[in-house]
């Protein structure tokens, strides 16, 4: 049982540099999210998707986009990486947009930016 | 907006008591759900336990209990009998159902709590 799938565990990017942070689930969940965690902190919502083809905003999006061509898939891309954006990066999944139910997530992304 | 307040940035326990842990949160949804998960320091998120804004009982999951105190908006974590491997960073987070149904079942975390556990 996979669960929310994230590759890769650990990036180092340089500054200006582009890279894609990808995220797979199996359990047929329409709701998906990318979280970002920085040192010491909680987690701060950057993109998430209501179901193929449907995305949104979250709190922190600037210099980041995402996609959502399928119900598993849902990839992050950073364009002209900068030294803000190392954090460690969590994509999670729901099976409902209600209240009850938790956020299924990855074991995250490490990315640092030099 | 939805506000999440973890004011502990770190607690010590000694092995095999209690601790609880705080959290408040602010929102105008009548209609909201809590969570508390556990990031040890492999980094992945481990989901404790949920109490739903309705919930007229405190939620219990074996040695987690959640002291929901609704008037107070608050949703304290109580570990009973602590084991080492409770040290790690525990995050409290809220869903909402707005009345426009565009929350869309986004998390909202607090900053977190360190826990550490003495032996």
């Amino acid at each position: 049982n996979a669960g929310v799938t994230q590759t890769p565990k650990f990036r180092i990017l340089k500054i200006g540099q582009s890279m894609t942070l990808q995220c797979t689930q199996d359990m047929n969940h329409n709701y998906m999210y990318w979280y970002r965690q920085d040192p010491g902190m909680g987690l701060k919502l950057i993109y998430y998707s209501v179901g193929a083809g449907i995305t949104d905003k979250g709190e922190v999006p600037n210099g980041y986009n995402v996609s959502r061509s399928t119900t598993e898939d849902f990839p992050l891309r950073l364009e002209l990486a900068a030294p803000s954006q190392t954090s460690v990066y969590f994509c999670a999944s729901s099976i409902t947009s209600g209240v009850t139910g938790e956020l299924f997530f990855g074991e995250g992304s490490r990315l640092t930016v030099l | 907006a939805q506000k999440i307040t973890q004011t502990q940035p770190g607690m010590f326990v000694q092995e095999k008591e209690a601790v609880t842990l705080d959290c408040t949160y602010d929102t105008s949804d009548q209609s909201y759900g809590l969570f508390w998960y556990k990031q040890p320091s492999s980094g992945e998120m481990i989901f404790l336990i949920y109490q739903g804004s309705y919930d007229e009982q405190n939620a219990t999951e074996g040695r987690y209990s959640l002291n929901f105190q609704k008037a107070r908006k608050s949703a304290n974590l109580v570990i009973s009998a602590s084991q080492l491997g409770d040290s790690a960073m525990y995050f409290c987070a809220m869903r909402v159902l707005n009345a426009g149904g565009t929350s869309y079942g986004k998390l909202t975390f607090g900053q977190g709590t360190i826990l550490t556990v003495h032996p």
